[in-house]
């Protein structure tokens, strides 16, 4: 069976400093992996996916994320946190089919000015 | 370019009536099409998938439907709400096998 980790529910950093919101997997194949973000009352919005290709993914906002297999981990990054990133991130993770998507539970994310 | 609509954006209805929650997507033929369910401070829950008119995979059993009378129409509903299904409702959509892109969400308060 697949799923995901977000191994913190909540992160605060100060605004210039580095972001770092944690993401584990499981999964029995090769799974496409995702990284959404969601804004108060919101829907969601991709940041980034990881499909094989480049194990390190560059998104939108300079969010970037590396694939490691061999930790099994989907780490999401950005060198210089903005008032704006303050939101809920999602990592993600397909079925074996592509057909369903499981999501962690989520990390909250404060930016402190 | 594909869009996504969900509507209402707001509800609020009392225990033990229905509910009929829409979400259409335009710009795209033969999507796959998501329901989740976000309760407050929570992840979200996959309630609905679909594949196709008519094909429904439902994930979590309730007290919830869905159908899929059209390629790019979903709809959520129930008979009678329970108070705990208040909510954040999203429809989400995707080209087969591939990222999914969410609508802006339905906030249903049951009273």
């Amino acid at each position: 069976a697949q799923s995901v980790t977000q191994l913190d529910s909540h992160v605060s950093v100060s605004e210039g400093t580095p972001v770092l919101l944690r993401c584990n997997y499981s999964s029995s194949y090769s799974p496409s992996l995702f990284w959404y973000v969601q804004h108060p009352n919101k829907g969601l919005q991709l940041l980034l996916k990881y499909t094989s290709a480049a194990t390190l993914v560059k998104g939108i906002n300079g969010f970037e994320a590396e694939f490691k297999k061999s930790e099994t981990s989907f780490h999401l990054t950005k060198p210089s946190a903005h008032m704006s990133d303050a939101a809920e991130y999602f990592c993600v993770v397909t079925s074996n089919t592509g057909n369903q998507f499981y999501f962690g539970t989520g990390t909250s994310l404060t930016v402190i000015p | 370019s594909q869009t996504i609509h969900q509507w209402p954006a707001t509800l609020v209805q009392p225990v033990g009536s229905p509910l009929s929650l829409e979400c259409t997507v335009e710009g795209t033929s033969n999507p796959n099409l998501y329901w989740y369910r976000q309760a407050a401070g929570r992840g979200l829950q996959l309630l609905f998938y679909s594949v196709g008119i008519g094909q429904i995979s439902s994930e979590v059993p309730q007290n919830l439907s869905a159908s899929r009378p059209q390629d790019r129409q979903f709809i959520l509903s129930s008979k009678k709400l329970l108070l705990s299904d208040s909510g954040f409702y999203l429809c989400a959509w995707a080209p087969g096998t591939d990222t999914q892109y969410f609508g802006p969400g339905t906030r249903l308060t049951v009273l």
